[in-house]
């Protein structure tokens, strides 16, 4: 089975800076997926950034990269310039290419609670 | 914009009662998902289902059942609730059968079993 951890249950940032938050994954499989999932308080979790793991080029979205290390089997999810709105709790997950397809559900980890400091 | 909504936020029931948890999505979403997320543990999958009437166990379905009668709407079902099922539940969807799809959540249910 799949496995997902997220070593940092809080991380803190000032506003305006960066901050890199770690996920690491454990698979027998050669090719999936990985996400990176955020739930603001109180509101409902949405899609931050995903990555395909044939793919060496890393992911970006604005201000959010990855950094992701196929073979440390590591995923990491970089914010840049950090804004207030960006607090929330960031989720890793993990689905499998030939588990099922899309049908089948994620792997997430624990998750990460970012604080922003204004 | 994709909506998926659940029929409570908060809800309170006693020990050995039957509970409906709803989710109706708006998109024509061929895959649903039924998650528990409770402190320390993140997201665990309970059930999920590709088709209507078709489901699936996830990593924890014991205590569960779930149904799709219809495409947009799936519920999750505690047939005898218990104080270990006091937890968030969160509903998604997807649209297609393929792995990097994205799964789009509803606001989740705060279920408090007494």
């Amino acid at each position: 089975a799949q496995t997902v951890t997220q070593s940092q249950p809080e991380m803190s940032v000032q506003e305006a800076e960066t901050v890199t938050l770690s996920c690491t994954y454990d698979t027998s499989e050669s090719d999936y997926y990985l996400f990176w999932y955020k739930q603001p308080p109180s509101r409902q979790m949405i899609l931050v950034i995903r990555q395909e793991a044939y793919k060496q080029q890393n992911a970006t979205e604005n201000r959010f990269s990855v950094n992701f290390q196929k073979a440390a089997k590591s995923f990491s999810l970089k914010i840049s310039d950090s804004q207030l709105g960006d607090a929330a709790m960031y989720f890793c997950a993990y689905r499998g290419a030939y588990s099922g397809g899309g049908a089948d559900g994620l792997t997430f980890g624990k998750g990460t609670h970012l604080i922003i400091q204004p | 914009d994709v909506k998926v909504t659940q029929s409570s936020r908060y809800l309170v029931k006693r020990t050995g009662e039957k509970v409906f948890l709803e989710c109706v999505q708006d998109m024509d979403h061929e895959n649903m998902f039924w998650y528990r997320q409770d402190p320390g543990l993140g997201l665990r999958l309970i059930y999920f289902s590709y088709d209507v009437k078709m489901k699936e166990k996830g990593d924890i379905p014991e205590g569960y059942s779930v149904s799709r009668e219809k495409k947009e709407r799936f519920s999750l079902i505690l047939e005898s609730a218990s104080t270990n099922q006091t937890s968030m539940y969160l509903c998604a969807s997807s649209l297609l059968s393929t792995g990097f799809d994205t799964q789009y959540f509803g606001p989740g249910t705060r279920l408090t079993v007494l």
